[in-house]
């Protein structure tokens, strides 16, 4: 199976930061790497397909980039409602496999 | 409204079966693959199980492969995981969750709230 590791698995940040959460393929998955937030209590949302294109409804400080192995999620101004735990998925496999989690708190 | 209902979690002693169910509502359910998650008290997410609009075609985890049935009823809008055989690692909130019709890239785009299992004696 396609192990997904993703960086840091916890950050603290402001309101209006810039934050940015890694996700590495155990082997080339092309861009077949979804992202998605999920608040306590809720089921997960799709936020990012295709490694890089944003979800209908999605606000634009959130995107996503990379290609093979190494791909990132970038949140550009922090605000109150995105502080939540992130998950990254592959389907370069039939085999469906996600990150761990990174776990976005306030400062 | 277009929304997943699931249900069917609950208790059951190691070794015990139980089949969850999700409803479907709001969009033409046999035209879209439809999938199981699990997310285990404290845990991440965890692909379980996966079945074809028409249901001829299903895919596994390993983790259940063996124990767990996927299918579906077309005709009731109505996604099934039967599991069989449950161990105590099995204990997460099963989410039902549909598949986008992108027949290259396998993601998500709609979840239900899920339905929590739990195995312990």
């Amino acid at each position: 199976d396609i192990q997904m590791t993703q960086s840091p698995p916890s950050l603290s940040a402001s309101v209006g930061d810039r934050v940015t959460i890694t996700c590495r393929a155990s082997q080339s998955i092309s861009t077949y790497l979804n992202w998605y937030q999920q608040k306590p209590g809720e089921a997960p949302k799709l936020l990012v397909y295709y490694a890089s294109t944003l979800q209908s409804g999605v606000p634009s400080r959130f995107s996503g980039s990379g290609s093979g192995t190494d791909f990132t999620l970038t949140i550009s101004s922090l605000q109150p409602e995105d502080f939540a735990t992130y998950y990254c998925q592959q389907s370069s496999s039939t085999v469906l496999t996600f990150g761990g989690g990174t776990k976005v708190e306030i400062k | 409204e277009v929304q997943l209902l699931e249900s069917g979690g609950g208790l059951v002693q190691p070794g015990g079966s139980l089949r969850l169910s999700c409803a479907a509502s709001g969009f033409i359910f046999n035209n879209y693959a439809m999938h199981w998650v699990r997310q285990g008290p404290g845990k991440g997410l965890e692909w379980v199980s996966g079945i074809s609009g028409s249901g001829g075609s299903t895919n596994y985890a390993d983790s259940g492969k063996g124990r767990f049935t996927i299918s579906r009823d077309n005709s009731k809008n109505t996604l099934f995981l039967e599991m069989n055989s449950l161990r105590v690692e099995d204990t997460a909130v099963y989410y039902c969750a549909k598949r986008h019709l992108d027949k290259a890239n396998w993601f998500f785009d709609l979840w239900g709230r899920g339905t929590l299992v739990t195995v312990s004696s």
